[in-house]
């Protein structure tokens, strides 16, 4: 069963680097999400990309965050400098413009 | 604003005692209600998608229904392995799929 794969699984940072979380979305899907869970709280939504662009945002997702898409398997999520409360479970997602969206296993950021 | 509530927070149940899970939720135009389970740890695992009052979809022991206020999950007869978070989220008829999630109900079957 195809499957959104992510790296790292886990990551420790030092605040104020900067920090680059990498996803491979499932193969025809033409969406993607970045999603991330504080620790014992709901998941939320940070961005959307479609067509090589940003098509929506979350409040969450400021100046800091950064979104590409290198090349034609990889999704990234860049944290320019990361703070204290950045620290949470990122999970990308993809979905082929149906209603189905397929998450990741997360990245586990640290940040201390 | 989207609101969706999960209710109860935890459940813990008996490994064949059946039970149901509650969201209710708060959207300007659903266009889906979607069910994940979440294993600790790990990325939400997609169960169903609900588009419409009145609508059931099953797969094995879960069945979840909905409304137009709110949708159930049913397990019936549970075994240990269906003990996981699970997360109910919408989707609003207009931008571009993106869910608001619930907090989540926290499933433990015990043997």
């Amino acid at each position: 069963e195809p499957e959104v794969t992510q790296t790292p699984s886990h990551q420790v940072t030092q605040m104020g680097q900067e920090v680059i979380l990498r996803c491979v979305p499932i193969s025809n899907h033409l969406y993607f999400y970045w999603y991330r869970q504080i620790l014992g709280q709901k998941v939320e939504f940070l961005v959307s990309f479609y067509n090589n662009e940003i098509s929506e945002k979350s409040e969450i997702f400021d100046d800091q965050f950064s979104v590409e898409r290198p090349d034609g398997s990889n999704f990234t999520l860049k944290i320019r400098s990361t703070k204290l409360e950045d620290s949470a479970m990122y999970f990308c997602a993809s979905s082929d413009g149906g209603n189905t969206i397929y998450f990741g296993e997360g990245s586990w950021l640290t940040v201390v | 604003e989207d609101q969706v509530t999960q209710s109860p927070e935890a459940l813990r149940l008996q490994e064949g005692e059946s039970s149901s899970l509650n969201c209710s939720y708060t959207v300007s135009g659903l266009r889906g209600l979607f069910w994940y389970r979440q294993d600790p740890g790990k990325g939400p695992e997609f169960l169903f998608t609900l588009y419409s009052a009145g609508e059931e979809k099953e797969k094995e022991r879960l069945k979840a229904t909905l409304t137009k206020k709110e949708s159930f999950l049913h397990i019936t007869a549970p075994k240990p392995e269906d003990s996981a978070t699970y997360l109910c989220a919408v989707q609003k008829r207009t931008g571009y799929s993106t869910l608001t999630f619930g907090k989540g109900t926290m499933l433990l079957v015990s043997p």
